[in-house]
């Protein structure tokens, strides 16, 4: 697997609250994803980065921003976290030799 | 938008018993891409299909692009317990090496 780790694993916060989870590589790949993966609904999309300062929207990305300011990091940020943002977030970087997706290990994050 | 489709959504099997997941995509796919998924882990990479009609092969895992390129399947010869887990299916979407998820099969292997 690339190098990726996620911080923090395990979160436990309360509505209304501001969450920063945040995604390290050192694989030097040019495309990051966050994604939240939630039962019956498989793994979608929040934002993604094709370059630092590039950002762009996913299909759920309502409630959520993201910041690259380096290759190696890219951040999402709940500004006031709900109970339906309760999930598993993935982040994931992207090469397109070969075309295919390495995921870090997620961060199961709880908003009561 | 493009959706992608996984049956079924969840399979049990005896141990020693093939199983097979069949992913469909709205839209014709330039390529289809599998990933497993180990219960409390990460997606993880297992394959790509790019031609029509290709037929790849890992071990028991043999995988398909159908010849229209909006479908494929992965199927699993003599299950392990090792098998288990969720597969899914990923279609590229809009570029930036974006891809849709299908929505997974999630695979229990009865010993």
């Amino acid at each position: 697997d690339a190098g990726i780790t996620q911080s923090p694993r395990h979160k436990v916060t309360e509505t209304g609250t501001p969450v920063t989870l945040r995604c390290h590589q050192t694989e030097n790949h040019r495309y990051m994803y966050w994604y939240r993966q939630d039962p019956g609904h498989g793994l979608r999309l929040i934002h993604y980065s094709y370059g630092v300062k590039d950002t762009d929207k996913g299909e759920v990305s309502d409630g959520y921003s993201v910041s690259r300011s380096k290759t190696e990091d890219f951040l999402l940020t709940l500004e006031s976290a709900t109970s339906s943002q309760t999930s598993v977030y993935f982040c994931a970087t992207g090469t397109s030799q070969p075309d295919t997706q390495y995921f870090g290990p997620g961060t199961r994050l709880t908003v009561l | 938008g493009q959706q992608v489709m996984q049956i079924p959504q969840y399979q049990h099997v005896q141990e020693g018993e093939d199983f097979t997941t069949y992913c469909n995509s709205s839209t014709t796919l330039s390529n289809i891409q599998w990933y497993k998924q180990r219960p409390g882990g990460h997606p993880v990479f297992l394959i790509q299909l790019v031609k029509s009609g290709e037929v790849k092969k890992q071990k028991r895992l043999t995988f398909q692009f159908g010849e229209a390129k909006k479908n494929s399947s992965l199927h699993i010869t003599a299950t392990q317990t090792t098998d288990v887990g969720t597969y899914f299916c990923a279609g590229p979407t809009g570029g930036y090496q974006k891809v849709t998820f299908g929505t997974g099969t999630k695979l229990q292997v009865i010993p």
